[in-house]
């Protein structure tokens, strides 16, 4: 099966600062990769669909990028409502696979 | 408005057995291809089990392959996931979860959008 990692596993920033945090696949996913946030004790809510698609209503900040089996969420201004853990997950085929996490809280 | 409503969860003894439901309203059910997600108590998630629209294909995590089964019923517009043999290991929140867009000629979207509640199952003796 085809692994996915994450890095960081947790980060501190502050307000305003640009983040972006990488997530990996052990074999070639192709775009099938989806961002998730999950805020504290909350569902978790799709971000980023196709490797770089941006789900309808959320905010222009986050973006996705792809390089080969190495995928970037990126927020441009880090705001007090990001404070989540992000997830990637991959669905090329089953087993849809998600990543271990990434923490993002403020400085 | 969609929404996904689990219920079934509590607390039931290793090696016994609980059947979740997800009650989906607000869509048409049966265009969807549905998923279980989980995830342990200060862990992250973890996909379960997936359907297809039609039911006639289920996709499982190996873990749980042989001791779950999703299944849905269209004319109810609900999903289910029966788990039997149960182990500590499957304590978790069960997420319920439609796929991003309808399934188009068998394909599934694969990602998740939106997510239930999810419902609470310990396993504990």
């Amino acid at each position: 099966d085809i692994q996915m990692t994450q890095s960081p596993s947790s980060l501190s920033a502050s307000v305003g600062d640009r983040v972006t945090i990488t997530c990996r696949a052990s074999q070639g996913i192709s775009n099938y990769l989806a961002w998730y946030q999950q805020k504290p004790g909350k569902v978790p809510k799709v971000l980023i669909y196709a490797a770089s698609t941006l789900q309808s209503g959320v905010p222009s900040r986050f973006s996705g990028s792809a390089s080969g089996t190495d995928f970037t969420l990126t927020i441009s201004s880090l705001q007090p409502e990001d404070v989540a853990t992000y997830y990637c997950q991959k669905y090329n085929s089953a087993p849809f696979t998600f990543g271990p996490g990434t923490k993002v809280d403020i400085k | 408005e969609v929404q996904l409503v689990e219920s079934g969860g509590g607390l039931v003894q290793p090696g016994g057995s609980l059947r979740l439901s997800c009650a989906a309203s607000g869509f048409t059910f049966s265009e969807y291809s549905m998923t279980w997600v989980r995830q342990a108590p200060g862990r992250g998630l973890e996909w379960v089990a997936s359907i297809k629209q039609d039911g006639n294909e289920k996709f499982y995590v190996d873990s749980v392959e042989g001791r779950f089964t999703i299944s849905r019923d269209n004319a109810k517009n609900s999903l289910y996931l029966q788990m039997n043999s149960l182990r500590a290991e499957d304590t978790a929140i069960y997420y319920c979860a439609r796929d991003g867009r309808i399934t188009i000629l068998g394909v599934v979207a694969g990602w998740f959008d939106p997510w239930g509640q999810g419902t609470l199952v310990t396993v504990s003796s």
